[in-house]
């Protein structure tokens, strides 16, 4: 049963543009929420995180919303840029206490 | 420099032998991880140890073994009852589950012909 859902494989967007990946969770105790990025062949590499007090979190052009009624996440990436094409993991953890559960991940596709 | 290092980044095996993947971290952290990376599967969590000489089953924890001697260290044995041992195998470490950010190494490539 998978607790942190990735519903979309892969998801392309024009340079430039918004880009918007999608991650939903089925447990409620969940209170701290990551987005990594990962290239091929290397290892995932943290972007930005949001705690469950909060529902927006922005770092540059990169931000995470958070709806908790809807156990729903998104990652916003504005403008998006070629060297953004990577694959994108959701993650999750209840603080001080579980490992973090991963999505299974979107592939992003930035086209110059 | 801080960080995570796995060595090496690709590994041959022939099938039925026992390989041990290296991980070692200058990072302080007291928690280490090992994820396996399959295509269209995410990352799977295999065993984690949150203290030295302590250690966790994930969910994938059939046909791997693990030790913590020592802080710093938390290498992985994939057996030979591991039935499809082929896959990218990533280590990580954060200062305890879900306390805050994790960092990966590098990752292993394995192939077991």
């Amino acid at each position: 049963d998978q607790q942190v859902k990735q519903n979309s494989p892969s998801l392309s967007v024009q340079e430039g543009r918004i880009s918007i990946l999608n991650c939903d969770y089925t447990n409620s105790m969940f209170d701290y929420f990551l987005w990594y990025k990962k290239y091929p062949a290397e290892g995932p590499t943290f972007l930005i995180s949001i705690s469950s007090i909060k529902d927006k979190n922005e770092d540059g052009r990169f931000t995470v919303f958070l709806n908790k009624s809807a156990k729903h996440l998104s990652l916003h990436i504005v403008p998006s840029q070629p060297g953004d094409s990577a694959v994108y993991f959701c993650a999750a953890s209840v603080l001080g206490n579980t490992p973090l559960v991963f999505g299974k991940g979107t592939r992003l596709s930035v086209i110059a | 420099d801080g960080g995570i290092t796995q060595s090496p980044k690709y590994l041959f095996r022939k099938e039925g032998q026992n390989v041990t993947l290296s991980c070692e971290q200058n990072l302080n952290h007291d928690a280490m991880y090992w994820y396996r990376q399959d295509p269209g599967q995410g990352l799977r969590l295999i065993y984690y140890s949150q203290i030295v000489n302590d250690f966790q089953k994930g969910d994938i924890a059939e046909g791997y073994s693990v030790s913590r001697e020592k802080k710093e260290s938390f290498p992985l044995t994939v057996t030979s009852a591991q039935k499809n041992p082929t896959a990218f195998y990533l280590c990580a470490s954060d200062r305890g589950p879900g306390t805050d950010t994790q960092y990966f190494g590098p990752g292993t490539r394995l192939t077991v012909l």
